[in-house]
């Protein structure tokens, strides 16, 4: 059985620009959750959806958003990127309160 | 979801089992406790979770205090590959619409040869 996918596995843009990030869930998970890592940081929680709905953000400006399309794969969209946005961003599935199993993230550089 | 307290490194000699402890005073009474870790720059692994009584599957062992507010993940015959950052998270799981993981600093388990 697939594990989650996220794509792509690194991405490089410049500072202002948007970044759009891509995670399928293990199949028959309703949840994602979008986590960002900063170098040398722990995970901070970003997003939580569940059946195409957002049900909980974290302490993130508006400009990181994202959604989950009718197949439960969702996006994740940084815009007006700065350079501190650089980090692993990382996505995980489940079914609603059960273990959440992660991708392998995606490698975000703003330069 | 509650705090959870975890020494921020232990060693471990190849072979021996590793005890990581984890404090969880808070705990509430729909809360399970979840262990995950993270091997550089990878994403993290599910490897147990439980609500109060000891748990044990193909990675590891839990174990929860009677009053739940601590609890020892083991791994019972640590291998070089179990280097890794250890999380310990509280997550509600019933009752409730918060089901986020909240990830501490953990403890760097370093397994030495």
């Amino acid at each position: 059985e697939a594990g989650v996918t996220q794509s792509p596995t690194h991405l490089i843009k410049t500072r202002g620009q948007q970044a759009t990030l891509r995670c399928s869930p293990i199949s028959g998970h309703t949840s994602v959750y979008w986590y960002q890592q900063a170098l040398g940081l722990g995970l901070q929680f970003l997003l939580w959806y569940d059946e195409g709905e957002e049900r909980n953000r974290g302490n993130f400006p508006p400009r990181f958003s994202g959604r989950q399309f009718p197949n439960y794969s969702s996006e994740l969209n940084v815009n007006a990127l700065e350079l501190e946005d650089s980090a692993l961003y990382l996505c995980a599935s489940s079914l609603v309160a059960t273990e959440a199993f992660f991708g392998q993230g995606t490698r975000l550089t703003v330069v | 979801d509650a705090k959870t307290t975890q020494p921020t490194s232990m060693d471990c000699a190849e072979g021996r089992a590793a005890n990581l402890p984890c404090n969880h005073s808070t705990i509430s009474g729909n809360e399970y406790v979840y262990w995950y870790r993270q091997i550089h720059s990878q994403g993290p692994q599910y490897i147990i979770h439980g609500l109060k009584n000891n748990e044990t599957n193909e990675m590891a062992s839990l174990i929860i205090t009677e009053d739940r507010k601590s609890s020892t993940l083991i791994l019972p015959h640590a291998t070089l590959r179990d280097t890794a950052v250890y999380y310990c998270i509280v997550r509600v799981v019933s009752g409730g619409s918060n089901y986020k993981l909240t990830f501490g600093k953990g403890t760097l388990l370093t397994v030495n040869p």
